[in-house]
């Protein structure tokens, strides 16, 4: 019964390093999105995505890149990972116009050492 | 701009009733969302208001609404060990089903 499905739960990168996390949702939802978590912060917005090959940035894209070739996957790029970067890392789906807000994943908890 | 507060901890005695309170600033938000997020896990729909209802009431959830002071509430009836988690408040604004979260608030029920 898994819908947002994230690639990895748990990964751990060097520093510089490219890095990629996968998003897979089996909702054909149009709007997907990334989110970071930290504590004490919340969920901050990196980029969303309402459209195949559409994006658009969230609150803080800078670092990151993201990729929507497909309507079921949304996937978040670090271009070169830094240890900044260190966080929970949270993919969610939802549909335009619908009521039930949104459907996230699990989360990816990134490390950069 | 859009902005979404909630404190950030509250603390509770297993059977109490817990409240949960957060504030938005975007008064043509439609739906306002109350998501749960136990430890190491994603965030989990727990329920939503439309804006032009004051309250709704699902099992132990009694969800409040004052859109005149841009007040929203979560109230858990006989709040058990297992609701022990971080609770976010969203609201929906602009287009795309957009979400703007709060920064949660961590709920520790104690026996």
């Amino acid at each position: 019964d898994v819908k947002v499905t994230q690639s990895s739960r748990y990964l751990v990168k060097r520093t510089g390093e490219k890095v990629f996390l996968e998003c897979v949702q089996d909702m054909d939802h149009e709007n997907m999105f990334w989110y970071r978590q930290d504590p004490g912060l919340g969920l901050r917005l990196i980029y969303f995505s309402y459209d195949v090959k559409m994006k658009e940035k969230g609150d803080i894209p800078e670092g990151y890149s993201v990729s929507r070739e497909k309507k079921e996957r949304f996937s978040l790029i670090l271009e070169s990972a830094s240890t900044n970067q260190t966080s929970m890392y949270l993919c969610a789906s939802s549909l335009t116009g619908g009521q039930d807000g949104y459907t996230f994943g699990s989360g990816t908890r990134l490390t950069v050492v | 701009g859009e902005d979404v507060e909630q404190s950030l901890f509250l603390s509770v005695r297993e059977g109490d009733s817990s409240v949960i309170n957060c504030t938005y600033t975007d008064s043509s938000s439609t739906y306002l969302y109350w998501y749960k997020q136990e430890p190491g896990a994603g965030l989990q729909l727990l329920t939503y208001i439309f804006s032009n209802m004051d309250m709704k009431q699902d099992q132990r959830l009694t969800v409040l609404l004052n859109k005149k002071d841009k007040h929203l509430s979560l109230r858990i009836a006989d709040t058990q060990t297992g609701d022990s988690a971080i609770y976010f408040c969203a609201e929906r604004t602009g287009g795309y089903n957009k979400l703007i979260f709060g920064a949660g608030t961590r709920l520790a029920v104690h026996p």
